[in-house]
């Protein structure tokens, strides 16, 4: 079965520095990872996915994610946040053998301030 | 527009009141799933339907039913309702299981039981 792990329930970043939001997983097979954004108010955006192949992926917004087999981890980084950014911000992971289950972690809030 | 349509959005009710949360997607998409959003602990899914009248549990679904009688449809039941059912309901679709990572969501549902 999948787990996952956010560190940090919150993340203060100022305008133009690097956000970084942590994201480990646990699975017994090769996972599927996503990242996710939630504006207030609103349901949920897919940010990014890794499936297969290259390991850095780009997604919407700037943001990317590299998956690290060796470390389970895929976090997210963007190289300068815009206050735009501010929304929760959530990590998932499936599994390649048993579709239809989505695991999701507790989200990251985060905070940009000027 | 592609979309995906919740109803209501927002319910009070009372404890043991039987209730009915709608969902309908307009994408034709195979694969629907039902989760619930509490602070701390991010999405947790309910139930999940990969196609027409196949349905499966998730990981919290006590207290809960669903059917599955047309694509586009995927309603949440709650028989009995209690406090602890007091969350944000969120219903998400794509193509198919296998595409479970690129789910479209729906607004959300804010349901208060008293």
């Amino acid at each position: 079965a999948q787990s996952v792990t956010q560190l940090g329930s919150h993340v203060s970043v100022s305008e133009g520095a690097l956000v970084l939001l942590r994201c480990n997983y646990s699975s017994s097979v090769p996972p599927y990872l996503f990242w996710y954004v939630q504006y207030p108010n609103q349901g949920l955006q897919l940010l990014l996915k890794y499936t297969t192949g290259a390991t850095l992926v780009k997604g919407i917004n700037g943001f990317e994610a590299e998956f690290k087999k060796s470390e389970t981890s895929f976090h997210l980084t963007k190289p300068s946040a815009h206050m735009s950014d501010a929304a929760e911000y959530f990590c998932a992971v499936s599994e390649s053998d048993s579709w239809g289950k989505l695991q999701f972690g507790a989200g990251t809030q985060v905070v940009v301030t000027p | 527009e592609a979309q995906v349509t919740q109803n209501p959005r927002y319910l009070i009710t009372v404890t043991g009141k039987k209730l009915t949360v709608t969902c309908s997607q307009n994408m034709n998409h195979e694969y629907m799933s039902w989760y619930r959003q509490d602070p701390g602990l991010g999405l947790r899914q309910i139930y999940y339907s990969m196609n027409v009248e196949v349905t499966d549990k998730g990981d919290v679904p006590e207290g809960y039913k669903v059917s599955r009688k047309e694509k586009r449809n995927f309603p949440l039941i709650l028989e009995s309702p209690s406090p602890n059912q007091t969350s944000l309901y969120f219903c998400a679709s794509s193509l198919s299981g296998s595409t479970i990572g690129e789910q479209f969501f729906g607004p959300g549902t804010r349901l208060t039981v008293l």
